[in-house]
């Protein structure tokens, strides 16, 4: 079974277009997170959701904006595409709490804006 | 702030032994983390140092100075898939649940 499942896995769209990513995860975590991975493979979070209660907030456009309909979903809106939002998007789970707790990470999405 | 600090890429022969460091600037520490991940896949969990010293598995094993603010992750013995890059990341100390990552080492190996 998959722990962290991210659709679609590509996502090909022109600029302005508003899109959305899907991510779930059946490990019963209580913490999400959305990551953007540039062309250099830096990884940067964007969001953090707790419980459905959203605890870290980066400064990324307002375009983007995640919902939690329950704790086991973290999807990722994006409005008015741009050129820059080109990127690999990953979503992770991990649980809560102190202590040796790693984060799962789905399988990305690439999504590439023309 | 945090800044975490890896060197791009390395190179090295099968069956060799390779170190890749790390160093971080951070407001607050609460741990930090090696991953892997392969070209076109997801990051997956290498190991965590909390405390000073040496944590092994396997063929890898993980060292953390608090003090210096560095670490390294040691690769043994090494094959031709673990070709990937290895990504540092710190957890902060306020929020369990805030983790930043380095721009990651690509490690090609070489027969």
């Amino acid at each position: 079974d998959t722990a962290v499942s991210q659709t679609p896995k590509y996502l090909v769209t022109q600029m302005g277009n508003d899109k959305s990513i899907k991510c779930e995860q059946n490990l019963g975590h209580d913490t999400m997170y959305w990551y953007k991975q540039d062309s250099k493979k830096f990884l940067k979070i964007m969001f953090s959701y707790n419980n459905k209660e959203l605890i870290i907030n980066e400064t990324v456009p307002n375009r983007f904006s995640p919902k939690s309909p329950d704790k086991a979903h973290l999807n990722l809106h994006i409005n008015s595409l741009e050129l820059g939002d080109s990127a690999v998007y990953f979503c992770a789970s991990s649980p809560r709490g102190a202590g040796n707790y790693e984060q799962y990470f789905g399988p990305g999405t690439r999504l590439t804006v023309t | 702030g945090q800044n975490i600090d890896q060197p791009t890429e390395m190179t090295a022969t099968e069956g060799a032994i390779v170190q890749i460091n790390c160093t971080y600037q951070t407001s607050g520490f609460n741990g930090l983390f090696w991953y892997q991940q392969h070209a076109g896949e997801a990051p997956t969990f290498l190991s965590y140092n909390v405390l000073d010293g040496l944590e092994e598995k396997g063929r890898f094993s993980s060292f953390l100075s608090r003090s210096k603010g560095y670490s390294y992750l040691l690769l043994k013995e090494l094959q031709m898939k673990d070709s990937a890059s290895y990504l540092c990341a710190v957890r902060d100390e306020w929020n369990n649940n805030d983790m930043r990552f380095g721009a990651g080492t690509r490690l090609t190996v070489k027969p």
